[in-house]
Order: C-alpha cells, then structure tokens, then sequence
C-alpha cells in the first residue's frame, strides 16, 4: 500500500518562531488533506489541498503532486499550535491514509 | 462543512463487554467511514460503513469484533465486541462528500479497557 511519511517527528518552538512540515508520499493520490489534532482529540481541518498552494491566516500549505510531497508552514508560531500535526492521503473510494504525525511543542 | 456527533464521548468498560458508538450527522453524506487511533499513534481505517448494506472492512478489521450498521445517510454506529485492554483506544467517524470535498471528522470516543 502507499507509504505516508512525515517530518519531523517531533518539533519544539520558541513562541514567535516559524516552522515546516513535510509529508512524502509514495504514489499518486486523489487529494490531500492537513489536519491538526488538540489536546483533546478533535481532529480540525487544516487544508484540503491535492496540489498548488493555500494560505490560511499564519498557516499556509503547498502539495507539488508531480513530485509526491506536501508542507505544511507555520509563521508566527503561537501555544495554541501546539498538538500533532498529520498529513492524509486519499485513495479510491475516498479513504484517507494518515502518516504518523509530526507533534509540535509551542513554548511561551 | 458537517457537524456531527459522537456518543459516548469516552467510556471505561470491563474486559469481554462490547460497547457501541454512535456517529450522528446533521446533512445526508455519501461517505461514512470508522477510524480507530491506539495510544500515541495515527489514525488507522476500519471500515467504510455503506448505507443499506454491509460495511466494508480494511484489512486486520472483522465484522465479528467491530460490527457496523448504517440505516440512513445521517447515522452510523460501531460496535466493538468483547473488548480487551487492547482495545482501548480513540474511535471516531468521519464523514466525506464524494469528489472534491474534504473529510471531517467527530469529536471521537475514548474508550478504555480494563
């Protein structure tokens, strides 16, 4: 099956820093999403974004298909960001393959 | 975008009970899907939960352990069946609207198995 890879891992920011996140993937996909999961689970949409680029307030978001990978940036970052950022792929029939996740620590 | 709702939203049950999750959207959608998150991990897919018919289940899933009904184009529920610790983990729904819409997903339901 594809293979969904994200990076880093893990990320800790300074309050005010700016940062990215990749998301390789491994085959073509029908679209891509970003989401962002809270402390308490919810998982928020970030961008749906099967290729080009979006911008949404600090966040903004670029997929190159041709080229598999997508990232995702965050400016001015806030402790509000903090959670885990994870990247999903959809296959046929509408089913998402998630990668495991980029957790980000915003410090004060 | 669609609203919905999960219930529980966590639970704690004993080993060998079964627990059903209910998933409740506020517009009919084509797509329903279950999604189960163990500790600390990503999302993995359980099952597409097709209206009228048999859910569809992913590899490593079975009808047996997480049965699925889907009466209408607003609801869906889970069940998952004589539960271990092993099943204690964040299941959510999720909802699609076919080509060129996004998936939104519910709130969740944390469950733990003692």
């Amino acid at each position: 099956g594809i293979q969904v890879e994200q990076s880093p891992p893990d990320l800790i920011l300074q309050e005010g820093a700016n940062s990215t996140l990749r998301c390789n993937f491994s085959d073509s996909v029908n679209n891509l999403q970003w989401f962002h999961q809270n402390p308490w689970g919810q998982l928020i949409n970030l961008f749906y974004i099967p290729s080009g680029t979006k911008q949404n307030g600090r966040l903004s978001a670029t997929t190159v298909a041709t080229e598999r990978y997508s990232l995702l940036y965050i400016s001015s970052s806030q402790t509000t960001d903090s959670g885990v950022y994870f990247c999903a792929v959809e296959l046929d029939d509408y089913k998402l393959s998630f990668g495991a996740g980029t957790t980000v620590t915003v410090r004060a | 975008s669609a609203v919905i709702s999960q219930k529980p939203s966590r639970d704690i049950c004993q080993r060998g009970t079964s627990l059903t999750i209910q998933c409740q959207v506020d517009s009919q959608v084509t797509m329903m899907f279950w999604y189960r998150q163990q500790p600390g991990q990503s999302l993995t897919l359980i099952a597409t939960a097709n209206q009228g018919s048999e859910a569809t289940y992913e590899s490593g899933f079975v009808i047996d352990k997480f049965p699925i009904s889907r009466p209408n184009l607003t609801f869906s529920t889970l069940t998952v069946s004589n539960m271990s610790p092993e099943d204690s983990s964040i299941y959510l729904c999720s909802v699609d609207g076919g080509s060129g819409y996004e998936q939104f997903f519910g709130p969740g339901t944390r469950l733990t198995v003692l």
